[in-house]
């Protein structure tokens, strides 16, 4: 089975809505963390916003949110006011407790912004 | 944030060479990690290089095809054996952060023809 499943191969959003991208994930593990990632056409990862299984709050990182629902395993990065500079892959990643550091990577949403 | 850099950024090989990329990280770190992205594709990780002792590689990836090299504690490589086309890819290193994020660096665009 999938660790990390994105389903939207492909988003567009107008320029200044907000936008939410998913990610479902699957694990056994009570200890464990979600990362969201954005690519842009350079190919670099940046690292976007972390939520920890034991956090009872969602986490944000300024425009960057992520909506976790612990009991449907879900956690969605919630753009909001959405810019030309946010078109780019954004790829879900978590890491299990019990792997170490090893990182299981989403196939990944493009998000194209409008004008 | 640690600050990454990789060399080359970019590079078009002939099958059956190799290429050897090099990590760079502005502080030191015990575990540095590398990742290939192929066409399309998500990341997968390669391999974990330990200064000191021998990389762990993931199911799928042999040292033959990818020898690490882990000199010290703020630089790594990875070499491509051997290359063919289906070794067209971008490559990732990336280190640990403070709490349980990855940083990455700009990644090497490897195109085997």
């Amino acid at each position: 089975a999938q660790k990390i499943t994105q389903t939207q191969p492909g988003m567009f959003v107008q320029e200044k809505e907000a936008v939410t991208l998913d990610c479902t994930y699957d694990t056994s593990d009570q200890s464990y963390g979600l990362f969201w990632y954005k690519q842009p056409s350079s190919g670099e990862m940046i690292f976007l916003i972390y939520q920890g299984s034991y956090d009872e709050q969602n986490a944000t990182e300024g425009r960057y949110s992520l909506n976790f629902q612990k009991a449907r395993k879900s956690a969605n990065l919630v753009i909001s006011a959405s810019q030309l500079g946010d078109s780019a892959m954004y790829f879900c990643a978590m890491r299990e407790g019990s792997s170490g550091n090893q990182f299981y990577f989403g196939t990944g949403t493009s998000l194209t912004v409008i004008p | 944030s640690a600050v990454i850099s990789q060399k080359p950024s970019r590079d078009i090989c002939q099958r059956g060479t190799s290429l050897t990329i090099q990590c760079q990280v502005d502080s030191q770190v015990t575990m540095m990690f590398w990742y290939r992205q192929q066409p399309g594709q998500s990341l997968t990780l390669i391999a974990t290089a330990n200064q000191g002792s021998e990389a762990t590689y993931e199911s799928g990836f042999v040292i033959d095809k990818f020898p690490i090299s882990r000199p010290n504690l703020t630089f790594s490589t990875l070499t491509v054996s051997n290359m063919s086309p289906e070794d067209s890819s971008i490559y990732l290193c990336s280190v640990p952060g403070r709490t349980y994020e990855q940083y990455f660096g700009p990644g090497t665009r490897l195109t085997v023809t």
